[in-house]
């Protein structure tokens, strides 16, 4: 069975700086996908970015990138430029290739806020 | 846009009730999922359907049955609530094609007295 684990239960930033979230899984599989997403106090859990593992390249959709480690099975989330908006719980996700229906295991999550 | 809703954001039931939580898609996704969420242990799965009344038990399945007779709607019933079951249920819903992207809804916090 699969694992995901963030070891960050919190972490803070003040606006317009960068934060890294930390992500670490354990999986026997060689195609997968990991995703980062973002539930925002009292509203609803949206994707923040996707990687998939056969490509070498990190992902990135404007402010947030990632790095994936395939080796070290390791996925952080980098935020640029954080905003207060990005106050929110971040959760890392694996979901296998072939018949798993999509099926997702999620980490504890990381609470982050974000100062002014 | 994708449209996941839940019939209740807060419901307070008693020990031994029946509950229902209902979930609606309307995207034509094949799957839905049921999770439940608690602080420290992030999400976990309840449950999922790949098709009409089609289902498959997830992490933590005990307690808890589902029922999913049209392809838009998965609900999520407890038999007979139990404290331990006080927590954050969210519903999802996704495409069987990748990448198989899963769109959530609101949650219902679920309270049993």
């Amino acid at each position: 069975a699969q694992t995901v684990t963030q070891s960050q239960p919190e972490m803070s930033v003040q606006e317009a700086e960068t934060v890294t979230l930390s992500c670490t899984y354990d999986t026997s599989e060689s195609n997968y996908y990991l995703f980062w997403y973002k539930q925002p106090p009292s509203r609803q859990m949206i994707l923040v970015i996707r990687q998939e593992a056969y490509k070498q390249q990190n992902a990135t959709e404007n402010r947030f990138s990632v790095n994936f480690q395939k080796a070290a099975k390791s996925f952080s989330l980098k935020i640029s430029d954080s905003q207060l908006g990005d106050t929110a719980m971040y959760f890392c996700a694996f979901m296998g290739g072939g018949t798993s229906y999509g099926k997702l295991t999620f980490g504890q999550g990381t609470i982050l806020t974000v100062h002014p | 846009d994708v449209k996941v809703t839940q019939s209740s954001r807060y419901l307070v039931k008693r020990t031994g009730e029946k509950v229902f939580l209902e979930c609606v898609q309307d995207m034509d996704h094949e799957n839905m999922f049921w999770y439940r969420q608690d602080p420290g242990l992030g999400l976990r799965l309840i449950y999922f359907s790949y098709d009409v009344k089609m289902k498959e038990k997830g992490d933590i399945p005990e307690g808890y049955s589902v029922s999913r007779e049209k392809k838009e709607r998965f609900s999520l019933i407890l038999e007979s609530a139990s404290t331990n079951q006080t927590s954050m249920y969210l519903c999802a819903s996704s495409f069987e094609s990748y990448p198989r992207e899963q769109y959530f809804g609101p949650g219902t916090r679920l309270t049993v007295t």
